[in-house]
């Protein structure tokens, strides 16, 4: 069964460094996806991104946030200067135009900021 | 007004008990509602979604929504110790889903 994948599974990081976190969505899904979980706490939509742009963003995802389609398979997420509050589960999600109420989750990335 | 409000638990009941989960939502014009499974630190399973109102069965997973109410539920028959998890209720909306708080579930054997 086609899944959704996520590298790397933890990702530990010092604040105000780079971090990319990348995502293989199914593959013929044409929207993707990006949540956050802080630990705890609900799942948080961050971004949606379908034909090479973003279609909608929450007010999580500011200018240190940006996402990128760098080829015909990964989905990226780029945290430009982190903070210790980015530490987070990060899920990717990826569904078919127009059935956004099938997303499909990958296992997510636990990123640690210290 | 939250978006999704979900009843927090945690929940406990035995082996073959009914389980009834629920949640409210605050936008009528929300149409598509689903619920997701999740197991600690992995990342949410879709379970089944809802279009609009009345129910939907898959086995032993009965989801049900009531529009007039703004109240969506999600019933487990028979349920079983695999069943301990957190369930998440949440809605479509555009290019996004919006998820409640999740309830935690543990059945006991």
């Amino acid at each position: 069964e086609p899944e959704v994948t996520q590298t790397p599974s933890h990702q530990v990081t010092q604040m105000g460094q780079e971090v990319i976190l990348r995502c293989v969505p199914i593959s013929n899904h044409l929207y993707f996806y990006w949540y956050r979980q802080i630990l705890g706490q609900k799942v948080e939509f961050l971004v949606s991104f379908y034909n090479n742009e973003i279609s909608e963003k929450s007010e999580i995802f500011d200018d240190q946030f940006s996402v990128e389609r760098p080829d015909g398979s990964n989905f990226t997420l780029k945290i430009r200067s982190t903070k210790l509050e980015d530490s987070a589960m990060y899920f990717c999600a990826s569904s078919y135009p127009g059935q956004n109420y099938e997303q499909y989750f990958g296992p997510g990335t636990r990123l640690t900021v210290t | 007004q939250k978006e999704v409000e979900q009843d927090p638990g945690p929940l406990s009941v035995p082996e073959g008990a009914i389980v009834s989960l629920n949640c409210t939502y605050s936008n009528s014009a929300f149409q598509y509602f689903m619920w997701y499974r999740q197991y600690s630190r992995k990342g949410p399973e879709l379970l089944m979604y809802t279009y609009s109102s009345g129910n939907k069965e898959d086995g032993r997973f009965t989801a049900q929504v009531d529009k007039s109410s703004k109240y969506i539920s999600l019933f487990i028959r028979d349920s079983q110790p695999s069943d301990s998890a957190t369930y998440l209720c949440a809605i479509a909306d555009a290019g996004k889903s919006t998820f409640g708080d999740g309830t935690t579930l543990t059945v006991k054997p």
